[in-house]
């Protein structure tokens, strides 16, 4: 079955770094692209980021464009989401999810469990 | 950018129908999907293309859009069904990303 596993969330302080990694299995890694979602305490879902199937696209919300950058490694079928410059409004549960498509669209046909990031001092 | 506007809460009696909104600028245009979120726990895709279920989703979960607003409707509400839902477009112009309304708290009374 497909499954998604983050890891790599915890507490770091203001302006330092983080990475995150999404751990896959169940299906072809190589022909899908993974989004980054993200849920501050208490509020919505915010996308911050999609790698394309083969990696050669990148795109980002622009809350964390130039801080963020997400890559694949098609050897371990794991994302990651290297995070720097972490401020306050980036704590919150990082969900990574498969790209779900139809003619036209996409969306998350399947999530991970989240790991939760925490910014602060 | 593209916003999606969902009522914040929503409340039904068991065994009703309860539906939930979803606003946007010429939402009709574009395709909504649909995800449950329950306490604790990772969204889960619930109606995709505007009105198809993903396989093992009960056929209670049903979905619309037309003109400014799509609709998810869950019929027979049960209490199981308590969760917040949220609407989700593809934004294909600028940031190639997914675009989702605020959620709305589905309470079964």
């Amino acid at each position: 079955q497909v499954q998604l596993v983050e890891s790599g969330g915890g507490v770091v302080q203001p302006g330092r770094s983080l990475r995150l990694s999404c751990a896959t299995s169940g299906f072809t890694f190589k022909s899908y692209g993974i989004h980054w979602v993200r849920q501050a305490p208490g509020k919505g879902l915010e996308w911050v980021s999609v790698i394309s199937s083969d990696g050669t696209k990148k795109y980002y919300a622009d809350s964390v464009k130039g801080r963020f950058n997400i890559s694949r490694d098609h050897s371990k079928n794991t994302v990651y989401l290297q995070m720097t410059r972490l401020r306050s409004d980036d704590t919150a549960v990082y969900y990574c999810a498969r790209h779900g498509f139809t003619t036209g669209t996409t969306y998350a046909d399947y999530w991970g469990q989240g790991t939760l990031v925490s910014v602060s001092s | 950018s593209y916003v999606l506007t969902q009522p914040p809460s929503v409340s039904v009696a068991p065994g009703q129908t309860a539906r939930i909104t979803c606003g946007g600028n010429n939402l009709g245009s574009k395709s909504v999907h649909w995800y449950q979120q329950k306490p604790g726990r990772a969204p889960v895709l619930v109606v995709h293309d505007d009105r198809d279920r993903p396989s093992g989703i009960p056929e209670r979960f049903s979905g619309s859009n037309s003109g400014n607003t799509a609709t998810l409707t869950i019929s027979r509400v049960e209490a199981g069904d308590e969760a917040d839902y949220f609407c989700q477009v593809w934004d294909s112009s600028s940031s190639h990303g997914w675009v989702f309304g605020g959620g709305t708290k589905l309470t079964v009374l």
